[in-house]
C-alpha cells in the first residue's frame, strides 16, 4: 500500500527557534499533501493544503507566516514552524493524496511528529 | 457543510467481544466514507473505505457498510483482540472534494 513518511518523529526545541518537518510519499506521487495538528485526545485539525508547485491554502485561524509550507516536488512537502513557542507544542501529522483516474481519492497519513517547545 | 458524528468513547471491551462503533454523516451527494485507526503515539492508518451506497469495506476482521438511507457507516468486528486497542476515526470526502472531514474519534480499549 501507499506509504508516507515523516521526519523527524519527535523534536524538542527551545522557544524562538524554527523547526522543519518533512513529509514524503515513498511509493507514489502526491500532487496534494495536507498538514494536520492534533491535540491530546482530540481529532485532527486541518491546518493547510499543500499543492505541488503552488502556494499552500491555509485554514481559517492558521498563521501562514508562522507555519511555512513548501511543496517543492511530487513526493515532498515541508512544514516549518517559525519562532516556535510552547503553545506550538503538538502532534503534527501530514497526509498525501493518492488520486488514480477512476479510483476514489484516498489520503495516506504519515506517522506524525511530536514537537515539544521548551 | 459536511460533518461526521461518532459515538463517544471511551469504549472498553473484553477480548473476543463484539464491537460496534456508530458513525453517521451529513453530506450532499454521495461522499466516500472511511475508517482510520490510530495506535498510541502513531499517525493514522487507513482501515477500510467504501465509495458508494451498499458497498462494504472490510479489513483485518473489521467491516463497515455504506448505508445511504440512514447516512451511516458503522464499524463492526466480531471478536476484538487486545491489539485492536486504539482510537478509531470515521471520515468522509465529499463529492467533488478531496478534503477529509473527520469525526472526533472513539477510543477503544480491549482488556484480556
Amino acid at each position: 500500500g501507499a506509504v508516507v513518511s515523516q521526519h523527524p518523529s519527535w523534536v524538542i526545541c527551545k522557544s524562538g527557534t524554527s523547526v522543519k518537518i518533512e513529509c514524503r510519499s515513498l511509493d507514489f506521487q502526491a500532487t496534494t499533501m495536507f498538514w494536520y495538528r492534533q491535540f491530546p485526545k482530540q481529532s485532527l485539525m486541518l491546518m493547510a493544503t499543500s499543492n505541488e508547485g503552488s502556494k499552500a491554502t491555509y485554514e481559517q485561524g492558521v498563521e501562514k507566516d508562522k507555519f511555512l509550507i513548501n511543496h517543492a516536488s511530487l513526493t515532498l512537502s515541508t512544514l516549518t514552524v517559525t519562532s516556535a513557542h510552547p503553545e506550538d507544542s503538538s502532534f503534527y501529522i501530514c497526509s498525501a493524496r493518492e488520486w488514480l483516474a477512476g479510483e476514489t481519492d484516498t489520503q495516506y497519513f504519515g506517522p506524525g511528529t511530536r514537537l515539544t517547545v521548551l | 457543510g459536511n460533518s461526521v458524528t461518532q459515538m463517544e468513547g471511551p469504549v472498553t471491551l473484553s477480548e473476543e467481544a463484539f464491537l460496534t462503533i456508530n458513525c453517521t454523516y451529513t453530506a450532499t451527494g454521495y461522499p466516500s466514507l472511511f475508517w482510520y485507526v490510530q495506535y498510541p503515539g502513531e499517525g493514522l492508518q487507513l482501515l477500510l473505505k467504501a465509495t458508494k451506497a451498499d458497498d462494504k469495506g472490510s479489513n483485518k476482521g473489521f467491516e463497515a457498510t455504506y448505508r445511504k438511507e440512514t447516512t451511516s457507516f458503522h464499524l463492526e468486528k466480531g471478536s476484538v483482540q487486545v491489539s485492536d486497542s486504539a482510537v478509531y476515526f470515521c471520515a468522509l470526502i465529499g463529492a467533488g472534494s478531496y478534503q477529509l472531514t473527520f469525526g472526533k474519534g472513539t477510543k477503544l480499549s480491549v482488556i484480556p
